[in-house]
């Protein structure tokens, strides 16, 4: 049974600082894996999405690289801002039917 | 475009009531699933739709019913309510099962049965 994993459950940073958010999966048959942003009492916010044949994907400051064959993934932030803060998800796409499974989530606080 | 929409934001229930969370999409997307999010569980699945007509179980389907007559939209029926069902439930979808393709969240009902 797939598992996903995140490290560290809470992150707090000064602002202005870089910073690497951990994922990792039981089970290397995954279609894509996807990073998601939820803000408190909000729904979740697609942030990038890594195919299987992909190595990373790259929006703004954010970057997402993914190793299938260790079962990992990292989302990289450059430069983290307040506006940063939220909790962020990740989760693997496995089969056909396209369901995702999700990690719990790191939740992330940056400092002014 | 409106993306994926949820009706109602709130509700609260009695034990042993029925209710629809309603969930629309308006991007031609082909699959739809719904979830429910629990303080410590993460994300769960509980039904998803391939296209119209057909659906199918996801991991928490007990106590959920779910029908796709349109492509647009993916009503959720909760039967007889328990406090166990307490949740935030998000619906999603996608341009196809499957692939490269993103999936896109509505901004979720917050249910609580008492």
């Amino acid at each position: 049974k797939q598992e996903v994993t995140q490290i560290p459950a809470a992150l707090s940073v000064p602002e202005g600082e870089n910073l690497v958010l951990n994922c990792s999966f039981t089970d290397s048959a995954i279609y894509n894996l996807q990073w998601f942003r939820q803000d408190p009492g909000k729904g979740l916010t697609s942030l990038l999405l890594i195919q299987s044949s992909q190595r990373e994907q790259t929006s703004g400051r954010l970057n997402a690289s993914l190793d299938k064959s260790s079962g990992r993934s990292t989302l990289y932030i450059a430069a983290s801002q307040p506006g940063d803060s939220a909790t962020y998800l990740c989760a693997v796409s496995r089969g056909s039917q396209g369901n995702l499974i999700f990690g719990k989530g790191t939740k992330l606080s940056v400092k002014p | 475009n409106a993306g994926v929409t949820q009706t109602p934001k709130f509700q609260v229930l009695k034990t042993g009531q029925s209710m629809t969370l309603q969930c629309a999409q308006d991007m031609n997307h082909e699959y739809m699933s719904w979830y429910r999010q629990d303080p410590g569980m993460g994300l769960r699945l509980i039904h998803y739709s391939v296209g119209a007509g057909i659906t199918d179980q996801g991991e928490v389907p007990n106590g959920y019913n779910v029908s796709r007559s349109t492509t647009e939209d993916f009503p959720l029926r909760l039967l007889s309510a328990a406090p166990s069902q307490t949740s935030v439930y998000f619906c999603a979808s996608s341009l196809l099962a499957g692939g490269p393709y993103e999936q896109y969240f509505g901004p979720g009902t917050r249910l609580t049965v008492t």
